[in-house]
């Protein structure tokens, strides 16, 4: 139930295209969606996150679509940029804005290469 | 430095042998975080602390690892015996917790472990 599933493991796209990645999560009691990015060398970078109250959640060229009934979420990256080729790894994790949070569960992650 | 910094940034070790990574968080973080990151294993959560609570060791897959944290800032991660699977980088993270905040884990760069 701690599991976060996502695919693809990896992703070839043209530069100018569309990336999409996507997630599921198990645990109805994950309330904290982020997705993060990895270059090469270096540890992840929060790239965006969302919470269940809304669907969507879009900064700049990323975009994320969260489906609370499907328990699915994805990271959709528009006019793909050779500069945007990373690792991608979404997450889910139970806030408790009471002080505490619960550790952050990520799934397997996505090599995204971007074509010239 | 105002990032998390980890040392060594690179260990070779013999198998059977102790070893010890070390994480500084950013400053004013009461958050801190273990994980490993294994090729085509994604991010596997190992240890959790938060404050002066009791830390979530739920993530530790032996008890050959242990971690502490020592006045609330810099930790330690240690694995004893070490075993050529333990081969691996091992990402630090922190974050402040706490109502308000964004939940957002700021990575080090990792320490390459590799086990001979």
């Amino acid at each position: 139930q701690q599991q976060v599933k996502q695919s693809p493991q990896s992703l070839i796209v043209q530069k100018g295209g569309i990336s999409i990645i996507n997630c599921a999560y198990e645990n109805t009691a994950f309330d904290y969606f982020p997705w993060y990015q990895q270059f090469p060398g270096k540890g992840p970078a929060l790239l965006i996150a969302i919470r269940p109250d809304v669907s969507e959640k879009k900064e700049g060229r990323f975009t994320i679509s969260f489906n609370k009934s499907a328990k699915q979420f994805s990271l959709h990256i528009m006019d793909s940029q050779p500069g945007d080729s990373a690792t991608y790894f979404c997450a889910a994790s139970r806030q408790n804005y009471g002080g505490s949070q619960g550790n952050l569960i990520f799934g397997k992650g996505t090599k995204l290469s971007v074509k010239p | 430095g105002a990032g998390v910094s980890q040392s060594p940034s690179n260990k070779v070790t013999e198998k059977g042998k102790d070893v010890e990574l070390r994480c500084d968080p950013i400053s004013g973080h009461t958050a801190l975080y273990w994980y490993r990151q294994s090729l085509g294993q994604g991010l596997e959560f190992l240890i959790y602390f938060q404050g002066n609570s009791a830390p979530d060791k739920s993530g530790l897959p032996s008890d050959r690892f242990s971690a502490e944290r020592t006045g609330g800032s810099v930790s330690t991660l240690t694995i004893q015996r070490t075993q050529q699977e333990d081969s691996a980088v091992y990402l630090c993270a922190s974050s402040l917790a706490g109502r308000g905040t964004t939940g957002e884990l700021f990575f080090g760069e990792g320490s390459r472990l590799t086990v001979l």
